[in-house]
């Protein structure tokens, strides 16, 4: 089974400034990763497929990259809608797709 | 617009079965992969099942493999999850979810609501 590792588990950030999240993987999972996000009681948003492709209606100031089995994504600048839970998923090794433990983007 | 309406959920004892149903709708159900993910209470997601658009390939969770299992009627644009001998640990938000493709499962794109499930005695 993969396991997807995210970091850190709690960011502290202002709203204007840079988010990076971390996700990383046990082993090779090409590009087959998602990004999500959750609020409180609200089923999770697809963000990121494809390691960097925006899914529909995604504002620009998310985007996705990766390096080998390293991911990460970035909020370019944090509007104060951008403060929830964000998850990885890795959807490389059928059937054993896999999230990561989740990082709470929290208002400092 | 997408709409997917989960609903089956609720109070079970250890070792009973339940079924939970999605119903669909705004979109071309047959077109489409579906997936269910459930969310322990303040936990994470863990990926459930997945099925393509046909039935022809559905896989599972090493947790649930066995156990659940996952159906779809096109003609009711309504998917399944039947799952039998449930245990604490099943207790969970069980998510019903579109993938974005039909024939390989992926990352699902649009998310229903949930319904609960409990499994206590």
């Amino acid at each position: 089974e993969v396991v997807m590792t995210q970091s850190p588990a709690t960011l502290s950030m202002s709203p204007g400034e840079r988010a990076t999240l971390s996700c990383r993987a046990s082993q090779s999972i090409s590009s087959n990763l998602a990004w999500y996000q959750q609020k409180p009681g609200q089923a999770p948003r697809l963000l990121i497929y494809g390691a960097s492709t925006r899914a529909t209606g995604i504002p620009a100031r998310f985007s996705g990259s990766w390096s080998g089995t390293e991911f990460t994504l970035t909020i370019s600048s944090l509007q104060s809608e951008d403060f929830a839970v964000y998850y990885c998923q890795q959807y490389n090794d059928w059937p054993l797709y896999t999230f990561g433990q989740g990082t709470r983007l929290e208002i400092k | 617009e997408v709409q997917l309406v989960e609903s089956g959920g609720g109070l079970v004892q250890p070792g009973r079965s339940l079924r939970l149903s999605c119903a669909a709708s705004g979109f071309a159900f047959d077109d489409y992969a579906m997936h269910w993910v459930r969310q322990g209470p303040g936990k994470g997601l863990e990926w459930v099942s997945g099925i393509t658009w046909n039935s022809g390939r559905t896989g599972y969770a090493d947790s649930v493999k066995g156990r659940f299992t996952i159906s779809r009627d096109n003609a009711e644009s309504s998917l399944y999850l039947q799952m039998n001998s449930l245990r604490a640990e099943d207790t969970a938000l069980y998510y019903c979810a579109k993938d974005r493709h039909y024939d390989i499962l992926t990352a699902p794109d649009y998310w229903g609501q949930g319904t609960l499930v409990t499994v206590s005695s």
